[in-house]
């Protein structure tokens, strides 16, 4: 089973910053990895699949890179809407999802 | 626009059977271009993938739930359920089906979830 490790668990921030979230994979999953967001009593959103492509009606502040084993989620200036937690998901053997981060207000 | 929407009992006892139904609205459940999954999230925690279902009626399961998990499709009703047994309180959770984008990589997968139903809340309690 390939492990996705998420970091940090809680990111701190505010409106208007940098955010940068990472997501580790125990083994290589080429560029087969996709990014969510979900916020409370919702279901998961897709934002990025195979590491760097913007899912339908993403904005352009959402973006992601990495290859093998080393991915990052980026958003570039944060707005109050994103604030929420942050799934990597990859589908060797079986799809597993990292454990998550936490993009909460500072 | 495909849309997904789960039904079923919100509580199930100890031991029985969780029966739940994934009804797909906007698009066919035949397309051969997606395998249809159900997701399970409990709560304040992460998502655990359950198992998958391609239209020709072909399964592939989690591992460590694949001894208790059946899930089918109804082409007809454009609709696929799942089956958990022996369930415990461990299997409280919120249960989501998905779409998945179907991939090759050297053997058929999912490449990416989307879009999901809003899921449904599955306590097992006596």
């Amino acid at each position: 089973e390939i492990v996705l490790t998420q970091s940090p668990a809680t990111l701190s921030l505010s409106p208007g910053e940098r955010a940068t979230l990472s997501c580790r994979a125990s083994q290589s999953v080429s560029s087969y990895l996709a990014w969510y967001q979900q916020k409370p009593g919702q279901a998961p959103r897709l934002l990025i699949y195979d590491a760097s492509n913007r899912a339908t009606g993403i904005p352009a502040r959402f973006s992601g890179s990495g290859s093998g084993t080393d991915f990052t989620l980026t958003i570039s200036s944060l707005e109050p809407e994103d604030f929420a937690v942050y799934y990597c998901q990859q589908r060797s053997n079986w799809p597993t999802f990292g454990q998550g981060t936490k993009l909460e207000i500072k | 626009q495909v849309q997904l929407q789960e039904s079923g009992p919100g509580l199930v006892k100890p031991s029985q059977t969780l029966s739940l139904t994934c009804t797909v609205s906007g698009g066919s459940i035949s397309s051969g271009s997606y395998y249809w999954s159900w997701i399970r999230q409990p709560a304040g925690k992460g998502l655990e993938w359950i198992g998958r279902i391609y239209t020709s009626g072909s399964t592939n399961y989690n591992p460590s739930l694949k001894s208790r998990v059946t899930i089918s499709v109804d082409t007809s009703k454009n609709q696929f359920s799942l089956k958990l047994s022996s369930v415990t309180a461990a299997d409280t959770a919120v249960y989501y089906c998905a779409r998945a984008i179907r991939g090759w990589f050297g053997e058929w997968g999912e490449r990416w979830f989307d879009p999901w139903g809003q899921g449904t809340l599955v306590t097992v309690s006596s």
